[in-house]
This record gives C-alpha cells, sequence and structure tokens, in this order.
C-alpha cells in the first residue's frame, strides 16, 4: 500500500534553532501534501498544504515566515520551523494524497520539543 | 463552534460492550468523511470512510446523515486493542481534512 514516510520522528532542540522536517512519498506521486501540527490532548489541526512546484498556501494564523514549506518534488515536502521556540513543541504531522477519491495517507509524525 | 464537533469522552467500557460515537459537523459542503484511530503518541490511521448508505467492517458500522450533518460510528463486541481516540474527520475543498478533538476509548478486561 501507500506508504508515507516522515523523517526525523522525534527531535530535541535548543530555542533558536531552525529545524526541517522532511515528508517523503514512497510508492507514489504526491502534486499535494498537508501539514499538521497536534498539541497534547488536543486534535490535528491543519497548518497548510503544499503545492509541488508552487508556493504552500497557509491556514489561518499560521506564519508562513515562520514555518517555511517547500515542495520541489513530486515525492517530497519539507516544513522548516525557523527559530523554533518552546511554544513550537508540539506533534507535527504530513499527509499525502494518491489522487481520485482515495483517502490520504499519513506519515508518522515528528515529535518537537524546543528547550 | 468548532466545525467538527465530537463527544468530549473518555469512554470507558468492558470488553464485549457496544461503543457508538457520535459527531457532527457545520460546512455543509464537506465532500467526504472518514473515521480515524489515533493511538497515544502515534500518527492517525483510517479506520474506515463514512457513506449515505452506511458501511460496515466487522464489528464496525459507519453512519452519515448529510442533512442532519451527522456521523457516527459503532463498534460492537468490543477488544482491549479497541483502545484508542476516535477522530471525526471531514473532508473539504482542495483536500483539506478537519478533525474533531476526538474521544477517546478505553476497554477494560
Amino acid at each position: 500500500g501507500a506508504v508515507v514516510s516522515q523523517h526525523p520522528s522525534w527531535v530535541i532542540c535548543k530555542s533558536g534553532t531552525s529545524v526541517k522536517i522532511e515528508c517523503r512519498s514512497l510508492d507514489f506521486q504526491a502534486t499535494t501534501m498537508f501539514w499538521y501540527r497536534q498539541f497534547p490532548k488536543q486534535s490535528l489541526m491543519l497548518m497548510a498544504t503544499s503545492n509541488e512546484g508552487s508556493k504552500a498556501t497557509y491556514e489561518q494564523g499560521v506564519e508562513k515566515d515562520k514555518f517555511l514549506i517547500n515542495h520541489a518534488s513530486l515525492t517530497l515536502s519539507t516544513l522548516t520551523v525557523t527559530s523554533a521556540h518552546p511554544e513550537d513543541s508540539s506533534f507535527y504531522i504530513c499527509s499525502a494524497h494518491t489522487g481520485g477519491n482515495q483517502p490520504q495517507h499519513f506519515g508518522d509524525g515528528t515529535r518537537l520539543s524546543i528547550l | 463552534r468548532k466545525e467538527v464537533e465530537q463527544d468530549p469522552g473518555p469512554f470507558n467500557v468492558p470488553e464485549g460492550a457496544t461503543v457508538a460515537f457520535n459527531c457532527t459537523y457545520s460546512n455543509s459542503a464537506s465532500q467526504s468523511f472518514f473515521w480515524y484511530r489515533q493511538d497515544c503518541r502515534k500518527e492517525p490511521k483510517l479506520l474506515m470512510s463514512v457513506y449515505s448508505s452506511g458501511n460496515e467492517d466487522g464489528r464496525f458500522t459507519a453512519q452519515l446523515n448529510r442533512a442532519s450533518q451527522y456521523i457516527s460510528l459503532l463498534i460492537r463486541d468490543s477488544k482491549l486493542s479497541d483502545s484508542a481516540t476516535y477522530l471525526c474527520v471531514v473532508e473539504n475543498q482542495g483536500g483539506k481534512l478537519i478533525f474533531g478533538q476526538g474521544t477517546e476509548l478505553s476497554v477494560k478486561p
């Protein structure tokens, strides 16, 4: 079946560090990928839609200069949390569509902890 | 008001019980509907899609009522392994998934 790989799975960094998270579709091409964030005891919230070859579209309240998204190929989207602070600590998950009416497939998620 | 609302939970039930999850959504233009389960500190995994005609997969039955914008999930003969958080999810235009806050289920022996 379709697989989405996310890396790294766990990051612990000092405040002020920038962190890059990769999301890869392993056996299909994804023109669109999605990035979500989940704080403890809360549900997943869509942050942005990553479009291959064009700019990402961000949800209301998500700072595009803080969360840089690059979707340079049909199998890879990256999310960079720039100058991360403790309040950015969260579980970041990507997903991708195989197309048509198929449900989305999620990556394993990245647990980010900023000290 | 949240776009997708679920029972707050948690539900604590004995093995073998029947459990019902309820969900309402506010966007009448929502296109697709799903139930996902999420285990602690893991990514959500698709449990089943939900159709207006209702659909069943083993012990799991899902229903959609578009007129009342209501989605349900029924788990029969619950197992210990069913313990998880159940997420009601709607898909809007452009493939955007909107998640409910989740209902935690704990099945006890």
